[in-house]
């Protein structure tokens, strides 16, 4: 595709509940981030994956979120017992080469997340 | 660790002119990347400006150019003849250089300066 997407762009779940996050990166991008935006920071990286494999998941807060890519293209983000902690924007960003070399990174929309 | 930090909140300027946005920054690092994005009111970032820490030049692209100061560890952003749609979240963020052992080049972000444009 032209960009990065992502869905759903809201998400609003109860306290308790699963939610799954998608992202589909830019076509032929091999390297795919997560990070999370509380409101009024900036973005903290969550995940980092090269293809299919996961390389990097040091900044996951816990073992109830977890991320996958298994055919190196589109990831979900899945969150098991949702907190009110959780709020925030979820962010996947791209890049076409190995993570490198200061290659830009290019970010979709976000998905808000709402946990009542 | 690196720490990225961004002491303006919020700015504001009027249409046409020149607004400057300031950051520093922490590392041992001797080479490393800079960015600055733009995360309007419709969340997507947008990349304006990137700039590499060996090249003494500093990068322009357009309105938009920086001051780096390397010995400082100082990244400030210049917008100029400022327009209605630069009205936005400006980010500064930074990225190691992929090294040996291959560490993940995630970026780490300031918490942002508010910058509005005012017609």
């Amino acid at each position: 595709g032209a960009g990065v997407s992502q869905s759903p762009r809201y998400k609003v779940a109860k306290r308790g509940q699963d939610v799954a996050l998608r992202c589909d990166p830019i076509s032929g991008h091999v390297s795919l981030f997560w990070y999370q935006q509380a409101l009024g920071q900036g973005p903290e990286f969550l995940t980092y994956f090269q293809n299919e494999a996961q390389l990097d998941k040091s900044g996951l807060p816990s073992d109830r979120f977890f991320a996958e890519r298994p055919e190196g293209s589109v990831s979900t983000l899945k969150i098991q017992r949702t907190q009110q902690e959780d709020s925030a924007v979820y962010l996947c960003a791209s890049s076409l080469h190995v993570s490198g070399q200061g290659q830009p990174q290019h970010f979709g929309d976000g998905t808000r997340l709402s946990i009542l | 660790a690196q720490t990225v930090t961004q002491s303006q909140p919020e700015m504001s300027v009027q249409e046409a002119e020149t607004v400057t946005l300031s950051c520093t920054y922490d590392t041992s690092e001797s080479n490393y990347y800079l960015f600055w994005y733009k995360q309007p009111p419709s969340r997507q970032m947008i990349l304006v400006i990137r700039q590499e820490a060996y090249k003494q030049q500093n990068a322009t692209e357009n309105r938009f150019s920086v001051n780096f100061q390397k010995a400082a560890k100082s990244f400030s952003l210049k917008i100029s003849d400022s327009q209605l749609g630069d009205t936005a979240m400006y980010f500064c963020a930074f990225m190691k250089e992929r090294g040996y052992g291959g560490a993940t080049n995630k970026l780490i972000f300031g918490t942002g300066t508010l910058l509005a444009v005012q017609p």
